[in-house]
């Protein structure tokens, strides 16, 4: 069963250009959670995605950041016109639909974008 | 928000030695996990536990959610232990898991 997917691993763009990251759960898992994490420091939330749906965006900046998940394909967080300070390595989740296991979250190995 | 503190921030230990690190929440959780970020960046799931002790191996950990604090053990350290081990919670009616700082383990052969 292979476990949470992204992609690229590493990305690295020019500053003003577009960065698009995608993350495929874990089969069977319908719930998908992206997370930043700056150098030296922790993770922090960004987003929470069901299927075609937001359920909490609390944690994304309010410009230039975007998530979706639609019914078919991975998972996008998309950044626009990337800044310096977006550098980081961005972490997607998933986790089972089933509250048996406490929404149990499973990562994939990150993609690490650097802005130059 | 919940708070999570992490104690130490760093430690070194010697190849065999044992090691407790300290995980303590500021509000009620539903969901607490540990995690291992490797040297390579991966985050490794070492235990959903937000009540109660779990055993996997060389690695135990124990939650008390009255008392709002959890406790992973480390016994018989080997050098692929060393990275940065992390705590996250859950509290009941979101889904976001909130990180501690975390502990940076260094394990000297």
């Amino acid at each position: 069963n292979a476990g949470v997917m992204q992609n690229p691993r590493h990305l690295v763009r020019r500053r003003g250009q577009e960065a698009r990251l995608r993350c495929s759960p874990m089969k069977g898992h319908s719930h998908v959670y992206w997370y930043r994490q700056l150098p030296e420091e922790g993770l922090k939330f960004m987003v929470y995605l069901q299927k075609e749906n937001i359920i909490d965006e609390s944690g994304m900046p309010k410009e230039r950041f975007s998530a979706e998940f639609p019914k078919e394909g991975p998972s996008i967080l998309r950044i626009q016109q990337v800044v310096r300070g977006d550098s980081a390595a961005y972490f997607c989740a998933s986790s089972p639909p089933s509250a048996s296991t406490g929404y149990e979250q499973y990562f994939g190995p990150g993609t690490r974008l650097t802005v130059t | 928000g919940i708070q999570v503190e992490q104690s130490p921030p760093d430690l070194i230990l010697q190849e065999g030695a044992n090691s407790t690190l300290r995980c303590n929440f500021s509000d009620s959780v539903n969901n607490l996990q540990w995690f291992h970020q490797n040297p390579w960046g991966q985050l490794i799931n070492l235990f959903y536990i937000p009540s109660g002790t779990k055993q996997n191996g060389r690695l135990s950990a124990t939650t008390v959610a009255t008392e709002r604090y959890s406790l992973l053990y480390i016994s018989s350290s080997q050098t692929t232990d060393s990275g940065v081990y992390f705590c996250a919670v859950k509290v009941r009616g979101r889904r976001a898991l909130t990180f501690g700082s975390g502990t940076r383990l260094q394990v000297q052969p």
